[in-house]
């Protein structure tokens, strides 16, 4: 069964580095989106994107993110400058139709955990 | 804005029937999703209404009523792997949103013997 694959799954950095988060979707899946959960929290949606642009963006992504689909696979969440409240799991998740369409599904990856120190 | 209520925590016995609560307030509201979560992993589809009713999936049951913003999810018959966060979801197409989906912060479930 097709699935969404993201790496790495653990990242640690120091505070003020970057780090870049991979995302490979399902490959016929047109929609690709990042979402978020600090520890203990509801998940969050960070970025739309389709058709190699983004598509909707909430307040939490700000100028110290940015995304990219590099080739035909990849998704790429890149965070500058990270902070200790960065600290969060992060999930890539994609759909053949905005918002998983009839089906209503999003799948996603297993997710990324990034520790920022 | 968008509000998604939902209890924090739930306890169930093994074998019994529960129903987690959620309601909400948006709006172009575009649809209401249950995910599966356990510890660690990623969030898993479980059910989609968009229209007022009962869909039933196996021991999943979902009930969705517009004009009240609300929607309950129903575990029959459970077993101990159902002990996991369930969240509720709203997807909206409030101002040409595409229909991402907005969570709630999950009700926890603990299934015991």
């Amino acid at each position: 069964e097709p699935e969404v694959t993201q790496t790495p799954s653990h990242q640690v950095t120091q505070m003020g580095q970057e780090v870049i988060l991979r995302c490979v979707p399902i490959s016929n899946h047109l929609y690709f989106y990042w979402y978020r959960q600090i520890l203990g929290q509801k998940v969050e949606f960070l970025v739309s994107f389709y058709n190699n642009e983004i598509s909707e963006k909430s307040e939490i992504f700000d100028d110290q993110f940015s995304v990219e689909r590099p080739d035909g696979s990849n998704f790429t969440l890149k965070i500058r400058s990270t902070k200790l409240e960065d600290s969060a799991m992060y999930f890539c998740a994609s759909t053949r139709e905005a918002g998983g369409g009839n089906t209503g599904e999003l799948f996603f990856g297993e997710g990324s955990r990034l520790t920022v120190l | 804005g968008q509000n998604i209520d939902q209890p924090t925590e739930m306890t169930a016995t093994e074998g019994a029937i529960v129903q987690i609560n959620c309601t909400y307030q948006t709006s172009g509201f575009n649809g209401l999703f249950w995910y599966q979560q356990h510890a660690g992993e990623a969030p898993t589809f479980l059910s989609y209404n968009v229209l007022d009713g009962l869909e039933e999936k196996g021991r999943f049951s979902s009930f969705l009523s517009r004009s009240k913003g609300y929607s309950y999810l129903l575990l029959k018959e459970l077993q101990m792997k159902d002990s996991a966060s369930y969240l509720c979801a709203v997807r909206s197409n409030y101002g040409g949103s595409q229909g991402n989906l907005i969570f709630g912060k999950g009700t926890k479930l603990s299934v015991k013997p």
